[in-house]
């Protein structure tokens, strides 16, 4: 069984683009998650996504939004980059129940120069 | 609010030994709890997690964790430590209200285990 799969591995950006990260999630995952691990910061929870909307936000400006689509996949769209931007972007993706355990893609590491 | 602390930046133990990895935490009722290991530049792999009854978990790779609710721990354990287990690790509660789907990370623990 496939697992969650992110696009691409890694992104290069300037200062004031846009980046566009994809998510595909387990077979069968309604649910969705996108955090930001940025050196030093730890794991901070973006956003939570399940059957296309958006349920749950984490502290982070507007400029951070996403979607999902209705095959599950999501996009986390990060608009103005700023040089804080660079991180590991995780994805996520569970069944839409509370006790089940959160899948994570492999990342995909954004660097703004 | 829930939070989770993870009062060790780094845990350092001999090949062999037992390693604990400790979690605290904070939620509103009864919480789910969770353990995450990242290995470099990689995803968070799944190790266990706590729901309901029996206090002790066990997990992948020959991981427990003891649930304790009067003193709102969940420490990860191994009995005996492999120098494969150095890697970062993460304790995570999500609550059981609408917002759910918030799971929230503690800062991470890095185990090094030497031979």
């Amino acid at each position: 069984e496939a697992g969650v799969t992110q696009s691409p591995t890694h992104l290069i950006k300037t200062r004031g683009q846009q980046a566009t990260l994809r998510c595909s999630p387990i077979s069968g995952h309604t649910s969705v998650y996108w955090y930001q691990q940025a050196l030093g910061l730890g794991l901070q929870f973006l956003l939570w996504y399940d059957e296309g909307e958006e349920r749950n936000r984490g502290n982070f400006p507007p400029r951070f939004s996403g979607r999902q689509f209705p095959n599950y996949s999501s996009e986390l769209n990060v608009n103005a980059l700023e040089l804080e931007d660079s991180a590991l972007y995780l994805c996520a993706s569970s069944p839409a129940v509370a006790a089940a355990e959160a899948f994570f893609g492999q990342g995909t590491r954004l660097t703004v120069v | 609010a829930q939070s989770v602390a993870q009062p060790e930046d780094q845990v350092n133990v001999a090949e062999g030994n037992p390693l604990t990895v400790k979690c605290t935490y904070s939620v509103s009722g009864n919480p789910y709890l969770f353990w995450y290991v990242q290995y470099p530049n990689r995803g968070l792999q799944f190790l266990l997690k706590y729901i309901t009854g029996d206090n002790l978990v066990k997990g992948s790779y020959g991981f427990e964790a003891e649930f304790n609710k009067s003193q709102t721990s969940f420490h990860l354990k191994k009995p005996s430590a492999l120098v494969s287990d150095s890697a970062l690790y993460f304790c995570a509660v999500r609550d059981r209200g609408k917002s759910w789907g918030k799971l929230q990370f503690g800062a991470g623990t890095q185990v090094v285990v030497t031979p």
